[in-house]
């Protein structure tokens, strides 16, 4: 049962277009998302975050949007650069105490290629 | 400031083996996870260590099992290696361990993976 569902595994932006990249979850406890980004032979990196409390948070071209009553999250890159090319990780977290889902619970990835 | 360190970062075996594999934290974080990553699986969550203690346990066979050190450096071992076996694990680190809920324990840093070719 796949709790965090990235439906889309790549995805192809021209550079300096947006590019957004979508999530799904299942779980309603889930109050913490973060995305991580992954290139090959390095391990992922945190990118941006987002508390259940917003609807939305900035980092620079990085922007997550959280939308609680339909369980969906996106990020958005604007402008996209040929550097932003990797694959990206939506996860999710429950800051409850205890059980199996105090740890990270990560999606599939989705992979963007951002086109000179 | 040194992030976390994996070894060995490629390694072969064969079917039956057992593998061990290494995990240094970033210094200052006392909670160590452990990630299995297969193609079109995502990040898998093997367990979680903090201050010694399995804390957390995905959902792996008796195969998959740890430690932590006092120095908080993990090690994770696979026996009786299967094909399926195959994978690059992940080991990250953070502050505070995942079941306290506090918010260091929110983002890992991961380290660049351990890449298990099981023949």
């Amino acid at each position: 049962d796949q709790q965090v569902k990235q439906n889309s595994p790549s995805l192809s932006v021209q550079e300096g277009r947006i590019s957004i990249l979508n999530c799904d979850y299942t779980n309603s406890m889930f109050d913490y998302f973060l995305w991580y980004k992954k290139y090959p032979a390095e391990g992922p990196t945190f990118l941006i975050s987002i508390s259940s409390i917003k609807d939305k948070n900035e980092d620079g071209r990085f922007t997550v949007f959280l939308n609680k009553s339909a369980k969906h999250l996106s990020l958005h890159i604007v402008p996209s650069q040929p550097g932003d090319s990797a694959v990206y990780f939506c996860a999710a977290k429950g800051l409850f105490y205890g059980g199996s889902q105090g740890n990270l619970i990560f999606g599939k990835g989705t992979k963007l290629s951002v086109k000179p | 400031k040194a992030g976390v360190t994996q070894t060995p970062r490629y390694l072969i075996k064969t079917r039956g083996q057992q593998v061990t594999l290494s995990c240094s934290p970033i210094s200052g974080h006392r909670s160590v996870s452990w990630y299995q990553q297969t193609p079109g699986q995502g990040l898998q969550f093997l367990f979680e260590y903090f201050s010694e203690t399995q804390r957390n346990k995905g959902n792996f066979p008796g195969r998959f099992s740890g430690r932590q050190f006092s120095n908080s450096r993990s090690e994770m071992n696979v026996s009786t290696l299967e094909l399926g076996d195959s994978a690059l694990y992940l080991c990250a680190s953070s502050l505070a361990a995942h079941y306290t809920g506090a918010s260091g324990a929110n983002v890992l840093t991961f380290g660049a993976g351990s890449r298990l070719t099981v023949l």
